[in-house]
C-alpha cells in the first residue's frame, strides 16, 4: 500500500538551531517527492520538489531511495520558519494525485 | 504566478441544505483539480479528483452522491455538499494542477453546518 509517514507531530527548536523534519514513504515505483508548507492563516504552498534539487528559504531535502526517505533540513532555523510542513509523494501514473503525510508542526522559538 | 481562488471563503448553512463551493484557476488552465478536506490540526485528506469534461474520481470512503463535483471548464470546478449535516463541517481545500505537474492550492472554504 502507498504510505507516507511523518513521525513527528511537533518539532520545537530554538532560533539558529538545525532542524530536520523526517519523511518516510512506501510507494511502488519511483515517486516524485514534494514538501509543502502552510504558514499560519495562509494557503498551502510548494516548498520544494526533489527533482529540482533547489534550496528554498535555506531548506534542502535529499531523496534517499535506499531508505525511502525524503527528510527536510535547514542548518539554522528562523522564527519565520514556524509552520506546518507536509511531505507528499506523487506516484507515477497516478494522475497527479498527491497523498499528504500527517504533517509536522515546526515551532521556532526566539 | 499561478493563482487558485475559492468561493466562498466561509459559509454557514442549516442541516439538510446544500452548499456549493467554487474553485477557479485564475491565470492558467487546469484539466485536473483536486478536492481535499482538512480537520483542525490534521493533514489534508484527498476526497476526489476532478477532471474537466468527465466524471470525478472519488477516493475510497467518500460518498459521491453526497459530494457532487462538476468540472465544467478548464478553469472551474465546483463541489456541492448535498443535504449537509454537522459532521460535514470542515475546511475544504481545492488545488489545480499546472502544466509542470505542480499543484497550486486555493485558500480553502470553512463550512459550518448548524
Amino acid at each position: 500500500a502507498q504510505r507516507v509517514t511523518q513521525p513527528e507531530k511537533l518539532l520545537s527548536v530554538f532560533k539558529g538551531a538545525p532542524v530536520e523534519l523526517k519523511c518516510n514513504y512506501s510507494y511502488s515505483g519511483s515517486p516524485e517527492l514534494f514538501w509543502y508548507v502552510q504558514y499560519s492563516r495562509q494557503r498551502l504552498q510548494l516548498l520544494l520538489r526533489h527533482i529540482s534539487r533547489e534550496s528554498i528559504k535555506g531548506f534542502t531535502a535529499d531523496l534517499n531511495k535506499g531508505e525511502t526517505s525524503f527528510h527536510l533540513k535547514k542548518p539554522f532555523a528562523q522564527e519565520e520558519d514556524s509552520a506546518m510542513y507536509y511531505c507528499a509523494p506523487l506516484g507515477r501514473n497516478q494522475g497527479g494525485k498527491l497523498i499528504f503525510g500527517q504533517g509536522t508542526e515546526l515551532s521556532v522559538k526566539p | 504566478g499561478a493563482v487558485v481562488s475559492q468561493h466562498p471563503s466561509r459559509v454557514i448553512c442549516k442541516s439538510g441544505t446544500s452548499v456549493k463551493i467554487e474553485c477557479r484557476s485564475l491565470d492558467f488552465q487546469a484539466t485536473t483539480m483536486f478536492w481535499y478536506r482538512q480537520f483542525p490540526k490534521q493533514s489534508l485528506m484527498l476526497m476526489a479528483t476532478s477532471n474537466e469534461g468527465s466524471k470525478a474520481t472519488y477516493e475510497q470512503g467518500v460518498e459521491k452522491d453526497k459530494f457532487l463535483i462538476n468540472h465544467a471548464s478548464l478553469t472551474l470546478s465546483t463541489l456541492t455538499v448535498t443535504s449537509a449535516h454537522p459532521e460535514d463541517s470542515s475546511f475544504y481545500i481545492c488545488s489545480a494542477r499546472g502544466g509542470t505537474g505542480e499543484q497550486y492550492f486555493g485558500p480553502g472554504t470553512r463550512l459550518t453546518v448548524t
